[in-house]
């Protein structure tokens, strides 16, 4: 199967904007959706983007999400930055060979300084 | 609204086996294929199995496949992760995840429940 790989950390102020990457290693972005997802300390996952930009209702218009096929990467842009959203971000997307997989990047760890 | 409540983690020692019970309300659960993922301590996610709406599909990833079965109680709205062989490695806490659909040929995470605490240890 592919790998996702994200920056391992990002950091960024309040109220400015941060992109954080995630790059498929073979295979096209574009063959399967992607997702995003927060995590805060001690909390589960909650879904932030869905089918490489479609952003789940309560979700803030703050974040949205693309793919970039020239990159073969998807990105996931927080718009002005609040110290609620240091946390860690991951995406997942899924492999279709002979069965479905699901695959998840090693998550980045957003700082909001 | 979705609930996902993960029961029936524990310790356990190396090579014995365990049984996790995913009980979800707030939806219709014969819809929505299940998913378990897990979290070793201090790490990131990994997608563990999952199970179509009407039990007929199940994947597992590599590191996890012939040790553990998913299953579903349509009857009951539960999900089952049946882990045997359990390793060390495996000490994680596990989620039950709802997918945004049914499950044939796309995985799409929604909703997630809170975690059971898996420890491996002798």
């Amino acid at each position: 199967n592919f790998m996702l790989i994200q920056p391992h950390s990002v950091s960024e102020s309040p109220g400015k904007t941060v992109t954080i990457s995630c790059t498929r290693n073979s295979g096209s972005i574009a063959s399967s959706f992607v997702q995003w997802f927060q995590q805060r300390p001690g909390s589960a996952p909650t879904n932030l983007i869905y089918e490489d930009s479609q952003r789940p209702s309560g979700v803030p218009d703050r974040f949205s999400g693309s793919i970039d096929r020239s990159s073969n990467s998807a990105s996931l842009t927080i718009s002005g930055l609040k110290t609620e959203d240091e946390a860690d971000y991951y995406c997942q997307s899924y492999a279709t060979n002979a069965q479905v997989q699901g695959v998840f990047g090693g998550g980045t760890k957003l700082t909001v300084l | 609204q979705v609930q996902l409540v993960e029961s029936g983690g524990g310790m356990v020692q190396p090579g014995r086996s365990l049984r996790l019970s995913c009980a979800a309300s707030g939806f219709t659960f014969t819809s929505y294929g299940m998913h378990w993922v897990r979290q070793a301590p201090g790490k990131g996610l990994e997608w563990v199995a999952v199970i179509s709406n009407d039990g007929s599909h199940k994947y597992y990833a590599d590191s996890v496949k012939g040790r553990f079965t998913i299953s579903r109680d349509n009857s009951k709205n539960t999900v089952f992760l049946e882990m045997n062989s359990l390793r060390p490695e495996d000490t994680a806490l596990f989620y039950c995840a709802r997918d945004r659909g049914a499950v044939v040929g796309a995985i799409r995470l929604e909703f997630w429940g809170q975690g059971a605490l898996v420890t491996v240890a002798s």
